[in-house]
This record gives C-alpha cells, structure tokens and sequence, in this order.
C-alpha cells in the first residue's frame, strides 16, 4: 500500500450507531488531519494530529472523537450521529504540521450517510 | 473574518487555456496551494506559492500576488481529464490552512 488509505469507503448509519473511520499513511509523515466535506461548502478541518499528539480541535461535537495510537494510524470514532453529519470524511497527512510547502496527501475519504 | 473566493463553476473547451480566480483575505500570510479533486476521489496537491510571481509546471502553472491578495491557476491545452474541481487555500499567520469551496471546471469537446 502507498500513501493514504481509509477504510471504509462508504458506510451507512443509523444515529443510534457506533462506527469507526479508519486512516494509514504510508509516507513516514508526522502530522495527520481529520476533514469534513460537504457539497459545495469548503474543506472543515476537524482535527489535526503532531506526533500523535492532538494539536487543533475546531469545535467538533462529541460525538466525533479521534484517536491516533501512533503516527501512521488515525481513527474517528463516531457515535449518536445525526443526519447533518452525511458527508465525505476525508484524512489527511503532511511532513509536518504547518511549516513551509508541507502539502497534504489525502485518502479518498470515506462517504459517510446516516439515516 | 477569513475568506476564500472562488468562481463556483466554470467551462471550457477541449485544447483552450482556462484561468480560474481565488482571491483572499486572510489573518497573514504564509503560502497559497492549490488542488485538485476528481469527482469520488482525494483532493492532490497541484502547486504551492509563497513569493509573488510565476509557477509553471508543465501545462499547469499558478500566479500569485500577495498585495492584491489574488491568485489564478492557469490550465493549457486543456483535456477532458481535466474535468475537475480546484481547491485554493491559504495558509494564514497561525499556520492554519483556510481553504475555499472550491471551482468546479467542465471541459467540453
């Protein structure tokens, strides 16, 4: 496997659920981020992970709750959804956390639909 | 507040140059990237710039001036492939990435 991979690409979920997202990159990087994207709105960072310590948490609720066992791995735990939180997650990994040209390598996101 | 400004749609044809516009208005600045995301799929890096002028690579190359807070990323001899939406975002002076919603470009033959 190469760069960034998430698991699963599609999950359906009733809010009563509890799912976990799934996120490995495979370049030797040391930070990772959690996005949210919906249709037509931009990229909502979620959180963001530096040496797998949690750097930024922008108001997420707490029925998002990351997890990030060391620097290759990444989760989000997901809990009591509603139906506003249908989206593409996507992940995210960088050289490192906002310093100079650190682009980011994306997985394809996991398309997420609660019901 | 931060702000990213992009056209929301554009189109164009098979074999012309297309420019798509981001303007900004950000707390600092510390670089401009641009991506580009097929429909399903991540969003890949295209470009990054940090100094006013010029970046070309290959047919692809990304303008930017910091005083008029403006940037375009310029496609030639376009390709259906092409087809994509471009994301421009802007790292502000805590580091944070703003990013914009994003131009969705249809290529036609």
């Amino acid at each position: 496997e190469t760069g960034v991979t998430q698991t699963p690409r599609h999950l359906v979920m009733g809010m009563t659920n509890k799912k976990s997202l799934k996120c490995e990159q495979h370049l030797g990087h040391n930070a990772m981020y959690w996005y949210k994207q919906s249709a037509k709105k931009p990229l909502e960072l979620m959180f963001v992970y530096s040496l797998e310590e949690r750097v930024e948490n922008n108001s997420v609720p707490s029925r998002f709750s990351p997890e990030c066992p060391n620097s290759s791995h990444l989760f989000l735990h997901l809990h009591t959804l509603q139906p506003e939180d249908s989206a593409l997650y996507l992940c995210a990994s960088s050289q490192e956390r906002g310093t100079g040209r650190d682009e980011q390598y994306f997985g394809p996101g996991t398309r997420l639909t609660v019901t | 507040g931060q702000n990213i400004d992009q056209p929301t749609e554009m189109t164009a044809t098979e074999g012309a140059i297309v420019q798509i516009n981001c303007t900004y208005q950000t707390s600092g600045f510390n670089g401009l990237f641009w991506y580009q995301q097929h429909a399903g799929e991540a969003p890949t890096f295209l470009s990054y710039n940090v100094l006013d002028g010029l970046e070309e690579k290959g047919r692809f190359s990304s303008f930017l001036s910091r005083s008029k807070g403006y940037s375009y990323l310029l496609l030639k001899e376009l390709q259906m492939k092409d087809s994509a939406s471009y994301l421009c975002a802007v790292r502000d002076s805590n580091y944070q990435l703003i990013w914009g919603a994003g131009t969705k470009l249809i290529i036609k033959p």
